[in-house]
């Protein structure tokens, strides 16, 4: 099973918006509703930002969103902060193996 | 409070192998629905899912490591096992293991532990 292709890298200012991409196939993102997102701040344990597609833990902050179109899922983050500056990784339910990540997105805010 | 605590060796050689423990509390791997994954990292490199062990023993491995890899539990200890052999100098990693929510999301992990390959 490949890995999720995200971009290497994204940035923003404070305040602006920003979106990490996601690409799959069919066998993962397009076939299934179970596309999760992590936040990974450097050593220390990613934590879930986002579950199925569009759903957000408790406590995870509402400029945090998800979505997904065909083979292809999104996060957005709304009113950039710097604590948000951080790795971000997708991954996704799969037809093969139970889950696959993305290849993790470094997000810098500027 | 749900805390998943990952346990093992700092350091392996070369073809030996690598027991890691993953000791939980909060949730029992008997109540229906729960599963625990092993995931690792290897230093500035993504993260990579492993194995995956069910509340009714189903277990799930990655494709690529499938014939190195074995997950088991003992419901008793609240602990996750997980056994790799033949060690490599890539399989150097932090391994976590999570506490899955439904079929797709990690939303518990564990600290993480290193282990390092090296002569």
């Amino acid at each position: 099973q490949s890995a999720l292709t995200q971009p290497a890298s994204v940035s923003g200012s404070p305040g602006q918006p920003i979106t990490i991409s996601c690409s799959g196939t069919s066998s993962d993102i397009g076939g299934y509703d179970y596309v999760s997102w992590y936040q990974q701040h450097p050593g220390k344990a990613p934590k879930l930002m986002i579950y199925d597609v569009i759903n957000r833990p408790s406590g995870v902050s509402s400029r945090f969103s998800g979505s997904k179109s065909g083979n292809t899922a999104s996060l957005t983050i709304s009113g950039l902060q710097a604590e948000d500056e951080a790795d971000y990784y997708c991954s996704s339910y799969t037809s093969s193996t139970p889950v696959v990540f993305g290849g993790g997105t470094k997000l810098t805010v500027l | 409070q749900v805390t998943l605590k990952e346990s093992g060796p700092a350091l392996v050689k070369p073809t030996q192998t690598l027991t890691l423990t993953c000791t939980f509390s909060g949730f029992s791997l008997s109540t229906r629905a729960t599963r625990v994954s092993w995931i690792r990292q290897p230093p500035g490199k993504a993260l990579e899912w492993l194995a995956r062990i069910d509340w009714d023993d189903d277990k799930f491995y990655s494709t690529s490591l499938k014939t190195r890899l074995t997950i088991s539990k003992d419901t008793s200890k609240n602990q996750v096992v997980l056994i790799l052999t033949n060690m490599d100098p890539v399989d150097t990693a932090t391994y976590y293991c999570a506490r899955m929510a439904g079929p797709g999301a990690f939303d518990i992990w564990g600290q993480g532990t290193m282990v390092t390959v090296s002569s």
